[in-house]
């Protein structure tokens, strides 16, 4: 159980072109989910948190007008990087929580969805 | 301090040796801990949950120390394939550190 899907895996796409990255939970309701970056050989790093049915909150520093977050169903959230460029090229990862009511439970990961903007 | 703070490493070892990483933690009311890795170019996968009495699944042991306020991570017996990064989670902060790596040589 506990399964997250990414959608694409992998994108190319022109600078000034958006992108939207879907994260589906496939057997269980996500009330949240969490959207994160990371470049090559650094760490992953927190985006944002997404609520279904709410504003998503953005961590410090990170657009929230670029980084458009639909959380509009329990079982999918989309990212859309608006106006790509190059330094938006990134290795993006959605994860969720199986239990919405507890911390106890571990983040399962999407498979990830690698960006390259030329 | 980092509420999460683990060693940077890299850990370089021979096939079948022993190695073990720590991860300290700050806040003492810590609940869940998890232990993740990751591949390279591929999302991080949990690896298994830190139970207080500490737990072990097969050549993998994970421990608590609430006292010290750490949770370590024991390989035994390393395997090639156990190259990888590992990353602590601790209290499902949803942020993480830059994580141990790990290079098991042949």
């Amino acid at each position: 159980g506990a399964v997250v899907s990414q959608h694409p895996s992998w994108v190319i796409c022109k600078s000034g072109t958006s992108v939207k990255i879907e994260c589906r939970s496939l057997d269980f309701q996500a009330t949240t989910m969490f959207w994160y970056r990371q470049f090559p050989k650094q760490s992953l790093m927190l985006m944002a948190t997404s609520n279904e049915g709410s504003k998503a909150t953005y961590e410090q520093g990170v657009e929230k007008d670029k980084f458009l977050i639909n959380h509009a169903s329990l079982t999918l959230s989309t990212l859309t990087v608006t106006s790509a460029h190059p330094e938006d090229s990134s290795f993006y990862i959605c994860s969720a929580r199986w239990t919405i009511s507890s911390y106890n439970s571990p983040l399962h990961f999407g498979n990830g969805t690698r960006l390259t903007v030329t | 301090r980092k509420e999460v703070e683990q060693d940077p490493g890299p850990f370089n070892v021979p096939e079948g040796a022993t190695v073990a990483f720590n991860c300290t933690y700050s806040n003492s009311a810590s609940q869940s801990f998890f232990w993740y890795r990751q591949d390279c170019r591929k999302e991080p996968k949990l690896l298994m949950s830190v139970y207080s009495s500490g737990n072990e699944d097969g050549r993998f042991t994970a421990q608590l120390n609430r006292a010290s306020q750490y949770i370590s991570l024991l390989i035994r017996d390393s395997k090639l394939s156990d190259s990888a990064t590992y990353l602590c989670v601790v209290n499902n902060d949803m942020r993480f550190g830059a994580g141990t790596r790990l290079t098991v040589k042949p």
